[in-house]
Parts: structure tokens; sequence; C-alpha cells
């Protein structure tokens, strides 16, 4: 079965600290982005990557870092300079233009304490 | 910049009367999709529209996208308690995804 995997479920973070969230897809698709949802509201956008090795920032990459050095992993850095990490993080994938509109992953709730 | 409207933010129904969210784009899209994301869930993809003007109908819900590819609508028939959650809306304008803020549909008790 074709999908997208993201981990862990649910994180917690200590004030200072970075984190890595992890996703992997193995749908062959080309695109994969990383979004951001708080409580009761829409997407925004973090990062995304259109091909191997290359990615740009989104509408918030600001504290956030990336790699996509496979075509299956686009990992997700939360730095300590997100100054509000606690949100509900999910990672997309998609063909080239997404015709077949965006596959998510189940997401990641981190949690700062 | 560009930026694609969803209204309203909530709609309160009870089950077995009609729900409709709509999406006003301030750019001409390219084709628009529609996501449903459940209570604790992701976000799934439901459908796109390409054509000025189509409409496409999946059993109770039925979407639409605008004449001049700048609006679109999901209207669910006869809500059911399976129809829980947040619709969203996603416009595509010069190779980028632009999100509605999404319409949640409670059931009241």
């Amino acid at each position: 079965d074709g999908g997208i995997t993201q981990s862990p479920k649910y994180l917690f973070r200590k004030e200072g600290q970075n984190v890595t969230l992890s996703c992997e897809q193995n749908l062959n698709h080309d695109a994969m982005y990383w979004y951001r949802q708080d409580p009761g509201q829409g997407l925004r956008l973090i990062y995304y990557s259109q091909i191997v090795n290359d990615f740009q920032k989104g509408d918030i990459a600001e504290g956030y870092s990336v790699s996509r050095e496979k075509k299956e992993s686009f990992p997700l850095t939360v730095t300590s300079a997100q100054k509000n990490p606690t949100a509900f993080y999910l990672c997309a994938s998609s063909t080239q233009g997404a015709r077949y509109g965006y596959t998510f992953g189940s997401g990641t709730r981190l949690t700062v304490v | 910049g560009q930026q694609v409207m969803q209204i309203p933010q909530y709609q309160h129904v009870q089950e077995g009367e009609d729900f409709t969210t709509y999406c006003n784009s301030s750019t001409t899209l390219s084709n628009i999709q529609w996501y449903k994301q459940r209570p604790g869930g992701h976000p799934v993809f439901l459908i796109q529209l390409v054509k000025s003007g189509e409409v496409k109908k999946q059993k109770r819900l039925t979407f639409q996208f605008g004449e001049a590819k700048k609006n679109s609508s999901l209207h669910i028939t006869a809500t059911q308690t399976t129809d829980v959650g947040t619709y969203f809306c996603a416009g595509h304008s010069n190779y980028q995804l632009i999100w509605g803020a999404g319409t949640k549909l409670i059931i009241k008790p």
C-alpha cells in the first residue's frame, strides 16, 4: 500500500531544544510539503520541495529547516528559534502539478513543555 | 497577496439538513481542489475542478466551479453524522496551492 508516514505522532519539546519530524512517502511523488495547523485554523505552508536537493520557503519558514536528500524523505527540524512551536504539523506529497491532489500524512502534534 | 476566502467559518445543522460552504479567490484560479478533515485527522483529497462552470457530484456532495474561475462551492444534501469535519478549498494559482481557512460542519445534537 502506498502512502505517506509521519513520525512520531506526538512529540514533546523542552524550551531551547531542536526537534526533527520525520516524513516518508512511497508514492513516488516528486513534490513534498510541510504545513502547520493551529487549533481551529487552516493550513500554513512552512517549506516545500519540488525535486531532490532543492526546497523553497513557504509563508512561515522562520524557525524551521528542512532537507531533501532522497525523493522519499522530507524531514522538518523545528529549531529553538521558533518561538511558538506548539501545533499540529502535516506533511504532504503530490505529483508535479498536484493533478490528483495532495496526499497527507497523519500528522505530528508537537507540544512545548 | 493571493487569497482564498472561505465562508462560513462554522455551520451548525440538524442531521438531515443541507450544508454549503463557499470559496472566493482574489485571482483567477487554474483549478480548485476540495479536502475534508475529520476531527483529529488529516485532510483527505475529495475532488479537483478544472473547467469554468464545472459541476461534479459525489453521492450527496455537489461541487461547483464558477464561470470566472474565481469562486467555488461545496453543497452537501441531507447531512449525516459521517459528514462531520472541516471542509477546505484550495485553489491553484501561479503554481501555488492557496488554502481557504475551512468550514467546520457541526451536527446539532
